[in-house]
């Protein structure tokens, strides 16, 4: 079984510029989380995804947004570019239930200059 | 909220020596303890978890029982070898969320030969 894809793996960008990020589920999941990482302030979440709709939102400002598709593919989009906005950022995906472990992806590093 | 509290790190062992990371959480319901293992440039993999109170999860020697009375989840291994080399990652799941993990900081442990 396929695991959690991300593309792209290395992205550059400017700042001012925007990215959208993809992440490709392990087959049947439905669950799809988002995570920033950075060495400064370690996982930090940003959203997840269920059937399409947003779960839960993390406490990061509206520039980051996502959305999920029906066949469980999500994307994430980051506006306006900031410095602060590189790090590594982190897809998992899982099936229902809060005994189901993440499943995560190898991530896209974003590097903003 | 939920939180984790997880030994600081770095931590370097010579092969062979035993090792433990702790970990204490703070939640809200009944959580489900999960350890993460992440190795350079990859993402987050699952290393063991466990779903109920004296639980012990295991898997490639290390292991690591869910106390509810004390609120830990530490993370042991008899021997250590070099390939244990990584950064390591508690996290008790939110109980009534999917995908939504509470990460501590991480620890790096470093094993020499």
């Amino acid at each position: 079984k396929a695991g959690v894809t991300q593309t792209p793996r290395y992205l550059i960008k400017t700042r001012g510029q925007q990215v959208t990020l993809s992440c490709s589920p392990i087959s049947g999941h439905r669950s799809v989380s988002w995570y920033q990482q950075t060495p400064g302030q370690g996982l930090q979440f940003l959203f997840e995804y269920f059937s399409e709709t947003q779960r839960n939102k993390g406490n990061f400002p509206g520039r980051f947004s996502g959305r999920q598709f029906s066949n469980s593919r999500s994307e994430m989009n980051v506006s306006t570019l900031e410095l602060g906005d590189s790090a590594l950022y982190l897809c998992a995906s899982s099936l229902a239930g809060r005994q189901s472990p993440l499943h995560f992806g190898n991530g896209t590093r974003l590097t903003v200059t | 909220g939920n939180s984790v509290t997880q030994m600081e790190g770095p931590v370097t062992l010579s092969e062979e020596a035993f090792l433990t990371i702790n970990c204490t959480y703070t939640a809200t319901g009944y959580p489900s303890l999960f350890w993460y293992v992440q190795y350079p440039g990859e993402g987050l993999q699952l290393l063991l978890k466990a779903t109920k109170a004296d639980d012990k999860g295991s898997n490639k020697g290390f292991e690591a029982t869910y106390r509810k009375e004390t609120t830990s989840f530490h993370l042991e291994k008899g021997s250590v070898q070099v390939s244990d080399s990584a950064v390591y990652f508690c996290a008790p799941n939110r109980g009534s969320t999917l995908g939504r993990l509470y990460f501590g900081r991480g620890t790096q442990l470093t094993v020499w030969p």
